[in-house]
């Protein structure tokens, strides 16, 4: 059953260094999504991507974020300066290109971020 | 905004059944989703409700009323494994990308 992957599980940086999380999305979904998980908190939508550009991002997604589709597999989600708030386990999703909300989401097994 | 809530933690008998409630306000509502989350890992896809009424997916099932904003998931015949989180998730329809907005998730134990 396809899934999606995600690369590293573990992160350690320091404080103001930046971090790249890799996801490889379900291979013929058109959706891909970052969402984050502080411990013990909800899950939060960070941003949308569709055909190549960002289509929604919420409050979190500020400058110090970006994204990135740089081949036909790999969607990656860049934080330039990292702070102690980062801190958190980062899910990537996909979903197919169904319209309406009836496509779900898949999750990856999250990238789990420890800034020091 | 959307305002998704659900309890916090619940507790059940392995065996019994457990009921979770779900309520949400949101505009542009395009469907709800259940995801079970055991610790440390990622969200698992449970179920799915756009029109009023009954989904039932082998011993979990899902109820939507949209007039109401509510929703529950029902978990019948309790396993041990059935431990974990289980999160309501809101499709928002904004920009057309659909991304979901959680609830804090209800934490199940269940016991002997």
């Amino acid at each position: 059953e396809p899934e999606v992957t995600q690369t590293p599980s573990h992160q350690v940086t320091q404080m103001g260094q930046e971090v790249i999380l890799r996801c490889v999305p379900i291979s013929n979904h058109l959706y891909f999504y970052w969402y984050r998980q502080i411990l013990g908190q909800k899950v939060e939508f960070l941003v949308s991507f569709y055909n190549n550009e960002i289509s929604e991002k919420s409050e979190i997604f500020d400058d110090q974020f970006s994204v990135e589709r740089p081949d036909g597999s790999n969607f990656t989600l860049k934080i330039r300066s990292t702070k102690l708030e980062d801190s958190a386990m980062y899910f990537c999703a996909s979903r197919g290109s169904g319209t309406g909300g009836r496509e779900t989401q898949y999750f990856g097994p999250g990238t789990r971020l420890l800034v020091l | 905004g959307q305002n998704i809530d659900q309890p916090t933690e619940m507790t059940a008998t392995e065996g019994a059944i457990v009921q979770i409630n779900c309520t949400y306000q949101t505009s542009g509502f395009n469907g709800l989703f259940w995801y079970q989350q055991h610790a440390g890992e990622a969200p698992t896809f449970l179920s799915y409700n756009v029109l009023d009424g009954l989904e039932e997916k082998g011993r979990f099932s899902s109820f939507l009323s949209r007039s109401k904003g509510y929703s529950y998931l029902l978990l019948k015949e309790l396993q041990m494994k059935d431990s974990a989180s289980y999160l309501c998730a809101v499709s928002y329809s904004g920009a057309g990308s659909y991304q979901l907005t959680f609830g804090k998730g209800t934490k199940l134990s269940v016991i002997p």
